[in-house]
């Protein structure tokens, strides 16, 4: 079983729509959980953090995180053009200082 | 604030070359973590330096080593170059206070292995 998985895409949503973005993870230690967003040959960049049970919103994105179901997920609303991208959901395990990552969802935004 | 820099951007070798990837961290940072991101796949986690000891390594083998200088920045070294090598090698830049780990990448070195 992998440490992260992903809902695989690509996801393709209409401009203004909601993308819905999942992901599980193993460990149920984990306590840190992010959303990077990496455009075509660029690096990832964060742009949501989440450590606590319940919701996270920040300006269009909220992040869910449910720790007994081991889900977490982000929610893109009033999806732009520029939303356009490959997410990933990486998860951290307390005194393991790595990140651990999923294979990515890639998100097509369509004027 | 300045952020993660990383050098060279782009780099081709041969195999059974070495090379050597450069990073700075962000000001106010004391860590660096390096990860591999082949095309397709998430990041894969190489090691993690701080206070300039090696702490935490993933599944890579001993040609991958790296360093940490006392200003922070890092070199990531890899030997005996195989095809297998060529990705994104990715610099992340973090402090240990706070404890959430909130790491921050740098732009990347794109590393082909003819």
């Amino acid at each position: 079983q992998k440490e992260v998985e992903q809902n695989s895409g690509p996801l393709s949503v209409p401009e203004g729509a909601i993308a819905s973005l999942n992901c599980t993870y193993s460990d149920r230690g984990s306590q840190s959980f992010f959303w990077y967003r990496q455009y075509s040959g660029k690096s990832p960049e964060l742009i949501m953090s989440i450590y606590s049970n319940g919701d996270k919103e920040d300006g269009r994105f909220t992040a869910q995180l449910n720790k007994a179901s081991q889900y977490v997920s982000l929610l893109i609303r009033d999806s732009q053009p520029s939303d356009s991208a490959t997410y990933l959901c990486a998860v951290n395990v307390p005194n393991d200082y790595k990140l651990s990552f999923g294979a990515g969802t890639t998100v097509t935004v369509r004027a | 604030e300045t952020g993660v820099t990383q050098s060279p951007t782009h780099l081709i070798k041969t195999r059974g070359q070495q090379v050597t990837l450069r990073c700075s961290s962000q000001s106010g940072h004391n860590t660096v973590s390096w990860y591999q991101q082949a095309l397709g796949q998430g990041p894969q986690f190489i090691f993690q330096y701080y206070r300039e000891e090696e702490n935490g390594r993933g599944n890579f083998p001993p040609r991958f080593s790296g360093l940490q200088f006392p200003n922070y920045s890092s070199e990531l070294n890899v030997n005996a170059l195989e095809l297998d090598d060529s990705a994104l090698y990715l610099c992340a830049s973090s402090s240990r206070t706070g404890g959430y780990n909130e790491q921050f990448f740098g732009p990347g070195t794109r590393l082909t292995v003819l």
